[in-house]
């Protein structure tokens, strides 16, 4: 089970930070993924990042501005999101891979398990 | 504005078969056997449907199939059911630096 929370409205510029609590499996041995939902619109790849987190991934569009990391220690996932703008309103989601012990780009399937998703609103 | 092209709306009668296209380049789809589709109703978080072009996961019924020619995947629904009718996305990876590109969706509706 994945759950996220840390979801809200926050004024453009302002930063978030979105957790992503896991259980049930060993989360330790996953690569894990955010991918985010405009409202009305499609999915869009944020991140992903291995299980040891030695590989980070970002869509050009988004580096610098979105951090990811993880506990394995608390079982968790976080994407800080700095310098937010409106077009970052979105559903975030997070992922996991579908292969343990399997490095991002050897096995680069994933969303057998998400989370229920957080809201995050930029506006004024 | 999305990397992968999907047509906008499929629609189909009960237990027809409907095919959803999903086109890419020679840098995504056409470059690796990775294309996966989710299933989204809505409200809910997406479902894997299909990963590794053809291949589906545990509990999805055989009615969902893919398949891939040059850049082009595809999504075929077979003996469609009223709860087929959700939205469709696929995904290819693109290489380290574009691990997950996206279509735009497809609303499936089911007549």
């Amino acid at each position: 089970q994945l759950v996220e929370s840390g979801g809200g409205l926050v004024k453009p510029g302002e930063s978030l930070r979105l957790s992503c609590a896991a259980s049930g499996f060993t989360f330790n041995t996953y690569s894990m993924n955010w991918v985010r939902q405009a409202p009305g619109k499609g999915l869009e790849w944020v991140s992903s990042i291995s299980s040891t987190s030695t590989y980070i991934y970002y869509p050009d569009s988004l580096k610098g501005r979105f951090t990811v990391s993880r506990d394995n220690a608390k079982n968790s996932l976080y994407l800080q999101m700095n310098s937010l703008r409106a077009e970052d309103t979105a559903i975030y989601y997070c992922a996991r891979s579908l292969v343990p012990y399997c490095g991002i780009t050897t096995c680069p399937s994933w969303g057998d398990y998400w989370g229920q998703g957080a809201l995050v609103t930029v506006s004024s | 504005q999305s990397a992968l092209t999907q047509p906008p709306s499929a629609s189909g009668s009960p237990g027809q078969s409907v095919t959803i296209s999903c086109t890419g380049t020679s840098s995504d789809v056409g470059a690796y056997n990775f294309v996966s589709w989710y299933q989204q109703h809505p409200g809910k978080a997406p479902k894997l449907i299909i990963y590794e072009v053809t291949k589906r996961p545990s509990g999805v019924p055989d009615r969902f199939s893919g398949s891939k020619s040059g850049n082009t995947a595809s999504l075929t629904v077979s003996g469609l059911q009223a709860e087929d009718e959700a939205d469709y996305h696929c995904c290819s990876y693109g290489g380290s630096n574009n691990v997950g590109v996206f279509g735009g969706g497809t609303k499936l509706t089911v007549l």
